[in-house]
């Protein structure tokens, strides 16, 4: 099973919400990933979490905090967005941190700020 | 200059054609290599890494020039199936991913 699943599949929020997005998978995979693709655009990588553990940040805004609270779980808190800040998110994981891994996407949730 | 650059496409070929697609990397310290493609509102899916010694599977030939940091995907007898955008995708050893702008394929009957 090649599955990473993700939820919500749509979120709208304000600028001053709090919200959170989560993405699972079962592969026992030990990176995670986070990625921000905005419209004809490819996909930009925001973190790499290995083994649970925070490799590589982006320069990403503080607005969003990634948590990787075990091995099958990884979650984006999101906080006081902007309207540009909306965009599809994507999960990826594939069984190592390492450059000849296939990484494993998920179907991505639509976030819309307003 | 961006670190994966791709053909800008589109591409708009008919059925049965052969189509190719080109990638150049900028980090030569890149590790592993590897086109996507990516339907309209969908997440991208691995079509085919790439190794040094050229692969194929199916209808697609992949080649990887690392002197001249090169990347090329070859699509053989194209099917209306085949229409996506195709990514291509730099790997560093520690796991960071560089995506190329991709390029669009339209196949028509």
């Amino acid at each position: 099973d090649t599955e990473v699943t993700q939820t919500p599949k749509h979120l709208v929020m304000g600028m001053t919400n709090k919200k959170s997005l989560k993405c699972e998978q079962h592969m026992g995979h030990r990176a995670m990933y986070w990625y921000k693709q905005k419209a004809k655009k490819p996909p930009e990588l925001m973190f790499v979490y290995s083994y649970e553990k925070l490799s590589i940040n982006e320069s990403v805004p503080s607005r969003f905090s990634p948590e990787c609270p075990n091995s099958s779980l990884l979650n984006l808190h999101l906080h006081a967005l902007q309207p540009e800040d909306s965009a599809l998110y994507l999960c990826a994981s594939s069984q190592l941190a390492a450059g000849g891994e296939t990484q494993y996407f998920g179907p991505g949730t639509r976030l819309l700020v307003l | 200059r961006k670190e994966v650059e791709q053909d800008p496409g589109p591409f708009n070929v008919p059925e049965g054609a052969t189509v190719a697609f080109n990638c150049t990397y900028s980090n030569s310290a890149s590790q592993s290599f590897f086109w996507y493609r990516q339907d309209c509102r969908k997440e991208p899916k691995l079509l085919m890494s790439v190794y040094s010694s050229g692969n194929e599977d199916g209808r697609f030939t992949a080649q990887l020039n690392r002197a001249s940091q090169y990347i090329s995907l070859l699509i053989r007898d194209s099917k209306l199936s085949d229409s996506a955008t195709y990514l291509c995708v730099v790997n560093t050893n520690a796991g960071k991913s560089t995506f190329g702008d991709g390029t669009t394929l339209t196949v028509k009957p």
